[in-house]
C-alpha cells in the first residue's frame, strides 16, 4: 500500500534562508505526489503536484519539488523563505485504488526574522 | 466563489450525543471526502463519495456515517460521540481524487467531553 513519510516534524529557519522539507514515499506502482500547505486556522491548499513528465515541479509561492524515483523521494524546496511561509506542509500520495490521497503527518515550517 | 463550505466551525458535545457536520460545494465535483486532523497524525480519511448515491469507507470510518443524496452535499454524522472523536474535521472535493486538486473547507473543530 502507498504511504508517505515526512522526515522532519518541525523545521525552523531564518527569513531569506533556503529550506528543504523532506518526503519519502512507498509505492509499487506509478505515483501521483502532492504537496499541500495549511496556514493557521485554515484548510489545506495545493502547492504543487507531480503526475508525470519533468521531475522538477514548480508550484505557487516560489516552491518547487523534485521527484526522485531511485530515492523514492519528493522533497519540497524554496531558495529564500519569507515570514509568511510559516505554515504546516503536507506531502501526499494517491492510493493504489485511485480513490483518495494519503497524507503524511506534516512538517511545521517556522520562519523567524 | 464559495468553494467548500463547512458548518459548524466549532462544536462541543457530550459523550453519547449525536450530531451532523455539514459540507457543501458549488464546483459540481463528483468526488467528496471527509478527513480528520489530529496533532502529529496528519490527515486521515474517514469516508468518501464518488458521486450521488455512492459512498465508501476510508481509513478510520468507525463511529461515523455519511450519505450523498445530491452532488453538492456530503454530511458527516457522528452517531454516539466519544472523546476519541475530538478532532478537526475537513471536507474536501475534487473533479478527480488522485490527479486533481483537492479543495478543502476551513474545517470544523469538534470537542467531545
Amino acid at each position: 500500500a502507498q504511504s508517505v513519510t515526512q522526515l522532519d516534524s518541525q523545521v525552523p529557519v531564518f527569513e531569506e534562508a533556503p529550506v528543504e522539507l523532506r518526503c519519502n514515499y512507498s509505492s509499487s506502482v506509478s505515483v501521483y505526489l502532492f504537496w499541500y500547505v495549511q496556514y493557521p486556522n485554515q484548510g489545506l491548499q495545493l502547492l504543487l503536484k507531480y503526475l508525470s513528465g519533468s521531475t522538477l515541479v514548480k508550484g505557487i509561492n516560489g516552491f518547487e519539488a523534485e521527484f526522485n524515483k531511485s530515492q523514492t523521494s519528493f522533497h519540497l524546496r524554496k531558495p529564500s523563505v519569507h515570514i509568511s511561509d510559516t505554515a504546516e506542509y503536507f506531502c501526499a500520495v494517491a492510493n493504489q485504488a485511485g480513490t483518495a490521497l494519503i497524507f503524511g503527518k506534516g512538517t511545521t515550517l517556522s520562519v523567524s526574522s | 466563489n464559495a468553494g467548500v463550505t463547512q458548518t459548524p466551525k466549532f462544536q462541543v458535545l457530550k459523550t453519547g450525543q449525536s450530531m451532523t457536520l455539514q459540507c457543501a460545494q458549488d464546483m459540481n465535483h463528483e468526488y467528496m471526502s471527509w478527513y480528520r486532523q489530529d496533532p502529529g497524525m496528519g490527515l486521515r480519511l474517514i469516508h468518501y463519495s464518488v458521486g450521488a448515491g455512492i459512498t465508501d469507507q476510508g481509513e478510520v470510518p468507525n463511529g461515523y456515517n455519511v450519505s450523498r443524496s445530491t452532488t453538492e452535499d456530503f454530511p458527516l454524522r457522528l452517531l454516539s460521540a466519544a472523546p476519541s472523536q475530538t478532532s478537526v474535521y475537513f471536507c474536501a472535493s475534487s473533479y478527480s481524487p488522485t490527479t486533481g486538486e483537492l479543495f478543502f473547507g476551513e474545517g470544523s473543530r469538534l470537542t467531545v467531553l
